[in-house]
């Protein structure tokens, strides 16, 4: 089966400027995660969604961070303003809504704030 | 929330074996991950662990121990391609929330 899709693999932007992310999950998975991974640190959860629905956002930041997944398919995180800090893989992965299931994820989109 | 603790570095010779831990205290368990991550590429799924015990898979084993919140990832043979960043992540019950550590880098040299 195809895997996790996401765009675009790199991105340069300014600080300041907005960018957005693209991801597609695994047909039938109904769980999307989006992680930030700094370099040189595991995974940090951004955000959670069960089909369309936010499941945890507790550690997005809100004031230049949102995410969406509005028919339950595919998801946008859109950053606005960027900040150096940023810079980083931005990962999304996805599993079929159960316990048990593992979680698989995508290529990521490597960000970096210039 | 997690805390999830794992070694930084490790390395070893092609062929050794190396064991990687992770410990972890979690306010809910719902399975234990190891994902590999080389670098410049996104974590590939190795194991999965929910009950106490050893799973062996090929050249990698995990093991977990729920009492002891902990769990080790067991590179056997080390070839040079195993050279790469081991992630342990911790499940929780309700939302299926996966928590990862800092990763463990290792290094195989030959």
């Amino acid at each position: 089966e195809a895997g996790v899709a996401q765009s675009p693999r790199y991105k340069i932007i300014e600080k300041r400027q907005s960018v957005a992310f693209w991801c597609n999950p695994i047909s039938g998975h109904a769980t999307l995660y989006w992680y930030q991974q700094i370099l040189g640190q595991g995974p940090k959860l951004l955000i959670q969604f069960q089909n369309n629905g936010v499941v945890d956002d507790s550690q997005l930041p809100k004031d230049r961070f949102s995410a969406e997944r509005l028919k339950g398919v595919d998801s946008t995180l859109k950053i606005q303003p960027a900040k150096l800090e940023d810079s980083a893989v931005y990962l999304c992965a996805s599993s079929r809504a159960s316990s048990g299931n593992t979680i698989y994820f995508g290529e990521g989109s490597w960000l970096t704030v210039v | 929330g997690q805390n999830i603790d794992q070694p930084t570095e490790m390395t070893a010779t092609e062929g050794a074996i190396v064991q990687i831990n992770c410990t972890y205290q979690t306010s809910g368990f719902n399975g234990l991950f190891w994902y590999q991550q080389h670098a410049g590429e996104a974590p590939t799924f190795l194991s999965y662990n929910v009950l106490d015990g050893l799973e062996e898979k090929g050249r990698f084993s995990s093991f977990l121990s729920r009492s002891k919140g902990y769990s080790y990832l067991l590179l056997k043979e080390l070839q040079m391609k195993d050279s790469a960043s081991y992630l342990c992540a911790v499940r929780e019950p309700n939302d299926y929330k996966l928590s990862f550590g800092a990763g463990t880098t290792v290094t195989v040299r030959a």
